[in-house]
């Protein structure tokens, strides 16, 4: 069965603080693919990234920047020079290749940027 | 352009009044499923289908069913609602294979009284 961990429910920090997301998962699969998603306070789920596991190079995308360690099964994503839009819950996810499969979620973490 | 369609985006209901959120995507994708999203609880999967008239249960399935006629439609029907449904539900359907992505509805949020 997969499982993915995020330990930080809630994280508050001032406008410009770079600020780490973790994400911790766990999966007997060899082939698998790992997922961010922000959900803004007007509750759409918007997709940030997919990672597959073959591919552990780190990804910058403007502010955001991805870190994903096999080693110790972690993709933890990096808001530098956060913003207040950058609030939200972020959700990180877990879907495995084999067969039919869906995405195992994380419990979110909720970011609260203030001015 | 890729979607998922869910409606209604917003409701509220009484106990016991049945009702469906209707979920349609226009990817031809064979895989779609349900999910509720609850304070610290995160997103659980209610049901998914893997093709027409191909249904199983989620991790929450308890009050809900569902079904897949056709292959872009798949409806969630709470037959006798209770307050313990009320909820931010999604509807997803997912490509898969080496270009795996999941796709999103709104949303639907629902309220139980």
């Amino acid at each position: 069965a997969q499982k993915v961990t995020q330990a930080q429910t809630e994280i508050s920090v001032v406008e410009k603080e770079d600020v780490t997301l973790d994400c911790v998962y766990e999966t007997r699969d060899t082939t698998y693919y790992l997922f961010w998603y922000k959900q803004p306070p007007s509750g759409e789920l918007v997709f940030l990234i997919r990672r597959n596991s073959f591919d552990e190079q780190n990804e910058i995308s403007g502010r955001y920047s991805w870190n994903f360690q096999k080693s110790t099964s972690s993709f933890n994503f990096t808001i530098t020079a956060s913003q207040v839009v950058d609030s939200a819950v972020y959700f990180c996810a877990l879907k495995v290749n084999s067969g039919y499969s869906t995405l195992t979620f994380g419990k979110g973490t909720m970011l609260l940027v203030s001015p | 352009e890729a979607q998922v369609t869910q409606n209604p985006r917003y409701l509220i209901t009484v106990t016991g009044k049945k009702l469906t959120v209707t979920c349609s995507q226009n990817m031809n994708h064979e895989y779609m499923s349900w999910y509720r999203q609850d304070p610290g609880l995160g997103l659980r999967q209610i049901y998914y289908s893997m093709n027409v008239e191909v249904t199983d249960k989620g991790d929450v399935p308890e009050g809900y069913k569902v079904s897949r006629k056709e292959k872009r439609n798949f409806p969630l029907i709470l037959e006798s609602p209770s307050p313990n449904q009320t909820s931010l539900y999604f509807c997803a359907t997912v490509n898969q294979g080496s270009n795996t992505e999941a796709f999103f509805g709104q949303g639907t949020r629902l309220t139980v009284v």
